[in-house]
């Protein structure tokens, strides 16, 4: 696609409920990263995938979080026994080698309630 | 722990000015260095990117400086217009693990007529 979709961009659930998450990158874009920004603060970053394999999960809070990228393109996270301290904007990003400029979605807006 | 700061925190100039935005870093081996702008409620759009080879990039009315041995990068837009209006970050991606963006805080820019 043209750019970065990411749904859905608004999602409401009831704290300790399981989410997920979907990024579709542009096509061809082998790394694809995601971050969690919360209000008035910079993103932060939770995992990068290059290809199917995580290069990099070291930004993942805890075991509650979990992302897939199986094939490579489309990626999912997971989010399991949902707090309210999860609520944030999730962004997700592509780039086409991982070392090149990276192209942001417009992100998916959690609220746990 | 890696660190970015950004100053000022906040900036308002009337339409025409000249303005520079900092970004301080504390990884002196950084792989590049981002600058993106933010829109209320939206992703992140990238501006320039500074390859740690690199010590400045320009397009357009902005221009990105990079000084690694200081820990330093500035943004500089010049003749600024009120569709500059935004959330300006900069983030750098550490030598050993490039896909991993770590982001400043931001400075919002408003541009009045």
């Amino acid at each position: 696609g043209a750019g970065v979709s990411q749904t859905p961009s608004n999602k409401v659930t009831e704290k300790g409920k399981y989410v997920e998450l979907r990024c579709d990158p542009i096509s061809g874009h082998t790394a694809l990263y995601w971050y969690r920004q919360s209000l008035g603060q910079g993103p932060e970053f939770l995992i990068y995938f290059q290809g199917t394999g995580a290069a990099d999960d070291s930004g993942l809070p805890n075991d509650r979080f979990f992302a897939v990228r199986p094939e490579g393109s489309v990626s999912t996270l997971k989010i399991q026994r949902t707090e309210r301290g999860d609520s944030a904007v999730y962004l997700c990003a592509s780039s086409l080698t991982g070392s090149d400029g990276y192209t942001f979605g417009s992100g998916t807006r959690l609220t746990v309630v | 722990k890696q660190e970015v700061t950004q100053i000022p925190a906040a900036l308002s100039v009337p339409e025409g000015e000249n303005l520079v935005l900092n970004c301080s870093f504390t990884d002196s081996a950084i792989y590049n260095l981002q600058w993106f702008r933010q829109d209320p409620g939206k992703g992140l759009t990238s501006l320039l990117l500074i390859q740690s080879s690199q010590r400045e990039q320009t397009s357009g009315r902005l221009n990105a400086s990079l000084d690694k041995s200081s820990g330093r990068s500035t943004l500089y837009i010049a003749a600024s217009q009120p569709g500059d209006s935004a959330t300006y970050l900069c983030a750098y991606a550490g030598g050993t693990s490039y896909g991993k963006l770590t982001f400043g805080q931001g400075t919002i820019l408003t541009v009045h007529p």
